[in-house]
Protein backbone atom coordinates (compact mmCIF):
# COMPACT_ATOMS: atom_id res chain seq x y z
CA UNK A 1 0.00 0.00 0.00
CA UNK A 2 0.95 3.78 0.06
CA UNK A 3 0.71 6.19 2.72
CA UNK A 4 1.78 9.96 3.14
CA UNK A 5 2.87 12.12 6.13
CA UNK A 6 2.66 15.88 6.53
CA UNK A 7 2.38 18.07 9.12
CA UNK A 8 -1.70 18.75 9.73
CA UNK A 9 -1.57 23.20 10.22
CA UNK A 10 1.19 25.35 8.95
CA UNK A 11 0.76 29.56 9.92
CA UNK A 12 2.83 32.06 8.48
CA UNK A 13 2.76 35.83 8.50
CA UNK A 14 2.22 37.73 5.07
CA UNK A 15 5.80 37.97 2.58
CA UNK A 16 7.28 35.30 4.23
CA UNK A 17 8.34 31.62 3.30
CA UNK A 18 6.49 28.94 4.14
CA UNK A 19 8.07 25.05 3.70
CA UNK A 20 5.44 21.99 3.58
CA UNK A 21 6.56 18.44 3.92
CA UNK A 22 5.84 15.38 2.75
CA UNK A 23 7.00 12.10 3.30
CA UNK A 24 5.83 8.85 1.96
CA UNK A 25 5.92 5.00 1.90
CA UNK A 26 4.98 3.37 -1.49
CA UNK A 27 6.23 -0.04 -2.93
CA UNK A 28 6.52 1.83 -6.21
CA UNK A 29 6.90 5.65 -7.27
CA UNK A 30 6.12 7.42 -10.40
CA UNK A 31 6.26 10.88 -8.66
CA UNK A 32 4.80 13.43 -6.11
CA UNK A 33 2.17 15.98 -7.21
CA UNK A 34 0.92 19.34 -5.22
CA UNK A 35 -2.45 20.57 -5.02
CA UNK A 36 -4.35 23.19 -3.44
CA UNK A 37 -7.71 23.56 -2.26
CA UNK A 38 -9.44 26.53 -0.81
CA UNK A 39 -12.61 25.86 1.57
CA UNK A 40 -15.24 25.24 -0.22
CA UNK A 41 -14.06 24.41 -3.58
CA UNK A 42 -12.14 21.57 -5.66
CA UNK A 43 -8.51 20.85 -5.19
CA UNK A 44 -6.07 22.38 -8.33
CA UNK A 45 -3.07 21.31 -9.46
CA UNK A 46 -0.02 22.81 -8.63
CA UNK A 47 2.93 20.90 -9.60
CA UNK A 48 4.56 17.47 -9.88
CA UNK A 49 8.50 16.13 -9.35
CA UNK A 50 8.86 12.70 -11.15
CA UNK A 51 12.70 13.28 -10.64
CA UNK A 52 15.00 14.45 -7.66
CA UNK A 53 15.03 18.23 -7.37
CA UNK A 54 13.75 21.16 -7.66
CA UNK A 55 10.79 22.91 -9.99
CA UNK A 56 9.71 25.93 -9.62
CA UNK A 57 6.49 27.97 -10.95
CA UNK A 58 6.15 31.52 -10.01
CA UNK A 59 5.83 32.11 -6.06
CA UNK A 60 5.46 27.66 -5.92
CA UNK A 61 8.47 25.60 -5.48
CA UNK A 62 8.70 21.95 -5.44
CA UNK A 63 11.46 19.23 -4.10
CA UNK A 64 11.65 15.57 -4.74
CA UNK A 65 14.30 13.85 -3.08
CA UNK A 66 13.14 9.67 -4.23
CA UNK A 67 16.06 7.85 -2.61
CA UNK A 68 14.55 9.75 0.98
CA UNK A 69 11.11 9.61 0.33
CA UNK A 70 10.50 13.07 0.99
CA UNK A 71 9.59 16.16 -0.64
CA UNK A 72 8.53 19.71 -0.07
CA UNK A 73 6.20 22.20 -1.21
CA UNK A 74 7.91 26.05 -0.86
CA UNK A 75 5.74 28.80 -0.79
CA UNK A 76 7.57 32.57 -1.37
CA UNK A 77 6.15 35.92 -0.45
CA UNK A 78 3.10 34.66 1.14
CA UNK A 79 -0.21 36.66 0.31
CA UNK A 80 -3.32 35.97 2.07
CA UNK A 81 -5.02 34.33 -0.86
CA UNK A 82 -2.22 31.55 -0.51
CA UNK A 83 -4.42 30.22 2.81
CA UNK A 84 -5.72 26.83 1.99
CA UNK A 85 -4.78 23.27 2.46
CA UNK A 86 -1.99 21.62 0.19
CA UNK A 87 -1.95 18.66 -0.23
CA UNK A 88 0.77 16.47 -1.75
CA UNK A 89 -0.21 12.87 -4.05
CA UNK A 90 1.73 10.09 -4.93
CA UNK A 91 1.18 7.30 -7.98
CA UNK A 92 2.53 3.94 -6.82
CA UNK A 93 3.19 0.93 -8.70
CA UNK A 94 -0.62 -0.23 -8.94
CA UNK A 95 -0.80 2.14 -12.31
CA UNK A 96 -2.96 5.45 -12.74
CA UNK A 97 -3.98 5.18 -8.94
CA UNK A 98 -3.11 8.85 -7.61
CA UNK A 99 -3.01 8.66 -3.24
CA UNK A 100 -3.35 12.04 -1.59
CA UNK A 101 -2.49 12.67 1.92
CA UNK A 102 -4.48 14.17 4.60
CA UNK A 103 -3.23 17.45 4.01
CA UNK A 104 -1.55 20.91 5.25
CA UNK A 105 -3.36 23.71 6.68
CA UNK A 106 -1.93 26.53 6.12
CA UNK A 107 -3.08 30.18 7.84
CA UNK A 108 -1.58 33.20 6.23
CA UNK A 109 -1.30 35.89 9.00
CA UNK A 110 -1.10 39.63 8.14
CA UNK B 1 -17.46 21.92 -21.45
CA UNK B 2 -14.61 23.92 -19.94
CA UNK B 3 -14.37 22.01 -16.79
CA UNK B 4 -15.47 18.74 -15.34
CA UNK B 5 -19.24 19.11 -14.57
CA UNK B 6 -20.91 16.71 -11.49
CA UNK B 7 -25.05 16.22 -10.84
CA UNK B 8 -26.25 16.78 -8.49
CA UNK B 9 -24.39 18.86 -6.81
CA UNK B 10 -26.48 17.68 -3.62
CA UNK B 11 -28.22 15.55 -2.54
CA UNK B 12 -30.18 14.53 0.20
CA UNK B 13 -31.56 10.97 0.91
CA UNK B 14 -33.02 8.53 3.25
CA UNK B 15 -30.97 6.09 4.56
CA UNK B 16 -31.97 2.77 2.11
CA UNK B 17 -32.27 4.81 -0.77
CA UNK B 18 -29.96 4.34 -4.25
CA UNK B 19 -28.35 7.39 -5.16
CA UNK B 20 -26.75 7.63 -8.83
CA UNK B 21 -23.72 10.92 -9.29
CA UNK B 22 -22.73 11.83 -12.53
CA UNK B 23 -19.40 13.09 -13.48
CA UNK B 24 -19.01 14.83 -17.14
CA UNK B 25 -15.29 14.91 -17.46
CA UNK B 26 -13.43 17.57 -19.62
CA UNK B 27 -13.76 16.88 -23.68
CA UNK B 28 -11.15 14.43 -24.60
CA UNK B 29 -10.17 13.37 -21.33
CA UNK B 30 -8.78 9.79 -21.32
CA UNK B 31 -8.67 9.32 -17.55
CA UNK B 32 -11.42 9.54 -15.10
CA UNK B 33 -11.36 8.88 -11.57
CA UNK B 34 -13.85 9.40 -8.62
CA UNK B 35 -12.62 10.24 -5.35
CA UNK B 36 -14.41 10.90 -1.66
CA UNK B 37 -13.51 13.92 0.63
CA UNK B 38 -14.72 13.53 3.92
CA UNK B 39 -13.91 17.78 5.97
CA UNK B 40 -10.77 18.12 6.74
CA UNK B 41 -9.48 15.06 4.96
CA UNK B 42 -7.45 14.44 1.70
CA UNK B 43 -9.15 12.74 -1.37
CA UNK B 44 -9.69 9.17 -0.79
CA UNK B 45 -9.00 7.14 -3.95
CA UNK B 46 -12.41 5.09 -5.17
CA UNK B 47 -11.85 3.98 -8.41
CA UNK B 48 -10.43 5.40 -12.19
CA UNK B 49 -11.26 4.42 -15.93
CA UNK B 50 -9.14 4.96 -18.77
CA UNK B 51 -11.47 4.90 -22.11
CA UNK B 52 -14.08 2.80 -20.54
CA UNK B 53 -12.21 0.28 -18.65
CA UNK B 54 -12.53 0.41 -15.11
CA UNK B 55 -8.75 0.12 -14.35
CA UNK B 56 -8.99 -0.06 -10.54
CA UNK B 57 -11.89 -0.10 -8.02
CA UNK B 58 -9.73 -0.93 -4.98
CA UNK B 59 -10.74 1.95 -3.02
CA UNK B 60 -14.47 1.17 -3.51
CA UNK B 61 -15.44 0.60 0.17
CA UNK B 62 -17.73 -2.51 -0.33
CA UNK B 63 -20.09 -3.89 -2.85
CA UNK B 64 -22.55 -1.10 -2.44
CA UNK B 65 -20.80 0.90 -4.28
CA UNK B 66 -20.00 0.83 -8.48
CA UNK B 67 -19.09 3.23 -11.45
CA UNK B 68 -19.38 3.06 -14.87
CA UNK B 69 -18.16 4.91 -18.18
CA UNK B 70 -19.54 3.07 -20.59
CA UNK B 71 -19.05 5.26 -23.47
CA UNK B 72 -15.71 6.25 -22.51
CA UNK B 73 -16.79 9.94 -21.57
CA UNK B 74 -19.61 10.59 -18.76
CA UNK B 75 -19.57 8.35 -15.81
CA UNK B 76 -21.80 7.07 -13.25
CA UNK B 77 -21.12 6.23 -9.75
CA UNK B 78 -23.62 4.70 -8.17
CA UNK B 79 -24.44 3.83 -4.51
CA UNK B 80 -26.94 1.13 -3.27
CA UNK B 81 -28.84 1.02 -0.19
CA UNK B 82 -27.51 4.04 1.44
CA UNK B 83 -26.03 4.43 4.93
CA UNK B 84 -25.63 7.57 6.99
CA UNK B 85 -21.68 6.69 6.74
CA UNK B 86 -22.05 7.32 3.04
CA UNK B 87 -22.61 10.97 3.35
CA UNK B 88 -19.39 12.78 1.98
CA UNK B 89 -18.49 15.28 -0.77
CA UNK B 90 -17.77 12.97 -3.76
CA UNK B 91 -15.47 14.33 -6.41
CA UNK B 92 -14.41 13.57 -10.00
CA UNK B 93 -11.57 14.10 -12.14
CA UNK B 94 -10.25 13.79 -15.24
CA UNK B 95 -6.55 13.47 -16.99
CA UNK B 96 -5.69 14.21 -20.27
CA UNK B 97 -3.45 11.01 -20.41
CA UNK B 98 -3.39 7.80 -19.14
CA UNK B 99 -0.66 6.29 -17.29
CA UNK B 100 1.86 8.05 -14.95
CA UNK B 101 1.03 12.17 -14.69
CA UNK B 102 0.24 14.02 -11.94
CA UNK B 103 -1.95 16.46 -12.85
CA UNK B 104 -6.21 16.06 -12.52
CA UNK B 105 -8.60 18.20 -13.14
CA UNK B 106 -11.24 17.90 -9.95
CA UNK B 107 -15.16 18.49 -10.46
CA UNK B 108 -16.81 20.99 -8.09
CA UNK B 109 -18.27 17.40 -6.27
CA UNK B 110 -21.53 16.11 -5.63
CA UNK B 111 -22.44 16.46 -1.56
CA UNK B 112 -24.28 13.83 -0.48
CA UNK B 113 -26.16 13.69 2.46
CA UNK B 114 -27.87 10.32 3.93
CA UNK B 115 -30.55 11.29 6.59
Amino acid sequence: GQSLEQPSEVTAVEGAIVQINCTYQTSGFYGLSWYQQHDGGAPTFLSYNALDGLEETGRFSSFLSRSDSYGYLLLQELQMKDSASYFCAVRGNQGGKLIFGQGTELSVKP
Amino acid sequence: GAGVSQSPRYKVTKRGQDVALRCDPISGHVSLYWYRQALGQGPEFLTYFNYEAQQDKSGLPNDRFSAERPEGSISTLTIQRTEQRDSAMYRCASSPKTGNTGELFFGEGSRLTVL
